[in-house]
């Protein structure tokens, strides 16, 4: 089975800009979350999705937003970037949502704001 | 607000040392606990995780973690590290509408 991808691996913006990242579950899993990874703050959850509806949301401004398709592909979006923004952006599948499933992480895409 | 503490940052042991990396949460709501590894230039994934039952739960490649509900802990253990198990390290806690991760701990093991 393939795992978890995203899509594009890297990528670098200016501020003000707008970016798009993509991330492709485990074929059968209906959930997808978004997380944040830097050095000073470590892993920070952002959204949740499944079933094309945003079930859980972290402390993260309006900037960030998010959308799963029905085939349970999700994007993210980050408007207006920041310096701050910089960061490794994990996507995570798994079969349902809630507390107990194992979530199956990707690569991450490297963001960096210039 | 629910939270997941790791006090060990960085640790260095030598090969066939014991390992104990400690992990708090705090008080309160439904709690579910994993811990991940992150492999140097690999994704995370999933070493283990306790979500009832018994309390002493075994993971991949000879892990092990205890939760002690009166400590609010779920320390993770290995009886002997290899240099293969450098990685950094994370708690993460689940609950119906959170997941919270630790900082992580960084795992050096000196051949």
């Amino acid at each position: 089975k393939a795992g978890v991808t995203q899509t594009p691996r890297y990528l670098i913006k200016t501020r003000g800009q707008q970016v798009t990242l993509s991330c492709s579950p485990i074929s059968g899993h209906r959930s997808v979350s978004w997380y944040q990874q830097t050095p000073g703050q470590g892993l920070q959850f952002l959204f949740e999705y499944f079933s094309e509806t945003q079930r859980n949301k972290g402390n993260f401004p309006g900037r960030f937003s998010g959308r799963q398709f029905s085939n349970s592909r999700s994007e993210m979006n980050v408007s207006t970037l920041e310096l701050g923004d910089s960061a490794l952006y994990l996507c995570a599948s798994s079969v349902g949502h809630g507390g107990t499933d194992t979530q199956y992480f990707g690569p991450g895409t490297r963001l960096t704001v210039l | 607000a629910q939270s997941v503490s790791q006090h060990n940052h960085h640790v260095i042991l030598s090969e066939a040392a014991s390992l104990e990396l400690g992990c708090n949460y705090s008080y309160g709501g439904t709690v579910n606990l994993f811990w991940y590894v992150q492999y140097p230039g690999q994704h995370l994934q999933l070493l283990l995780k306790y979500f009832s039952g018994d309390p002493l739960v075994k993971g991949i490649k000879g892990f092990e973690a205890e939760f002690i509900k009166s400590k609010f802990s779920f320390n993770l253990r290995k009886p002997s590290v290899q240099w293969s198990d450098t990685a950094e390290y994370f708690c993460r806690r689940s609950g119906t509408y959170k997941y919270i991760f630790g900082t992580g701990t960084r795992l050096k093991v000196l051949a």
